[in-house]
């Protein structure tokens, strides 16, 4: 079955540094993976997806993820992490070869400090 | 262009009680999808709907319900309330032609007392 982890329940970063978040995933066939950011009292947002080609993906507000099929992680990141980047990030996958249903993991909630 | 609207924002019941929660998806959208986001627990898959039809369901009893109308939007309905369906109920839509892009709204705050 797939599923997807995201181990680190939270992550402080001070503002300026790059920050990492942290995704791994298991499907039995070709993974669609995808991150989503949720702000408070909000619906979640889509961030960028990875399907297939390039393993770095950028995203919305200056994020990428790179995509290692060997480790079968897909971690978040940006150079520069700004107070505003503040949020609950979700990691989410699709196997193709099933029934197309998107699983999330449990989130991760980023601190930027000031 | 409207997004995702949920209806109504806050719902308090008892015990018991039945609930019915809302979604309207994006205009052009066919594809309607319910998560629960329950404290601690991530987002937990509910229900597809696609042209009218369930497409797939999540590993919650029968009292999890809903349907998609010819306008597609969608109803959530939670039969027999317990303390622990207390949740934030969110709904997604997607275009047919891009699956796999979800467009989220702001959610149902669903309290059971």
């Amino acid at each position: 079955a797939q599923s997807v982890a995201q181990p680190e329940d939270q992550v402080n970063v001070a503002e300026g540094n790059p920050l990492t978040v942290k995704c791994t995933y298991s499907v039995s066939g070709n993974p669609y993976l995808f991150w989503y950011v949720q702000y408070p009292n909000r619906g979640l947002q889509f961030l960028l997806k990875y399907i297939t080609g390039d393993n770095l993906v950028k995203g919305s507000y200056g994020f990428e993820a790179e995509f290692n099929k060997s480790q079968t992680s897909f971690h978040l990141k940006k150079p520069s992490a700004l107070v505003s980047d503040s949020a609950l990030y979700f990691c989410a996958v699709r196997d193709r070869r099933r029934d197309d249903k998107i699983i999330f993991g449990k989130g991760t909630r980023l601190h930027i400090l000031p | 262009e409207a997004g995702v609207t949920q209806s109504p924002t806050h719902l308090i019941k008892t015990r018991g009680q039945q609930a019915t929660l809302r979604c309207s998806p994006i205009s052009g959208h066919t594809s309607v999808y319910w998560y629960q986001q329950a404290l601690g627990l991530g987002l937990q898959f509910l229900l597809w709907y696609d042209e009218g039809e369930e497409r797939n369901r999540g590993n919650f009893p029968p009292r999890f319900s809903g349907r998609q109308f010819p306008n597609y939007s969608s109803e959530l309905n939670v039969n027999a309330l317990e303390l622990e369906d207390s949740a934030l109920y969110l709904c997604a839509s997607s275009m047919d032609a891009h699956p796999d892009i979800q467009y989220f709204g702001a959610g149902t705050r669903l309290s059971v007392l």
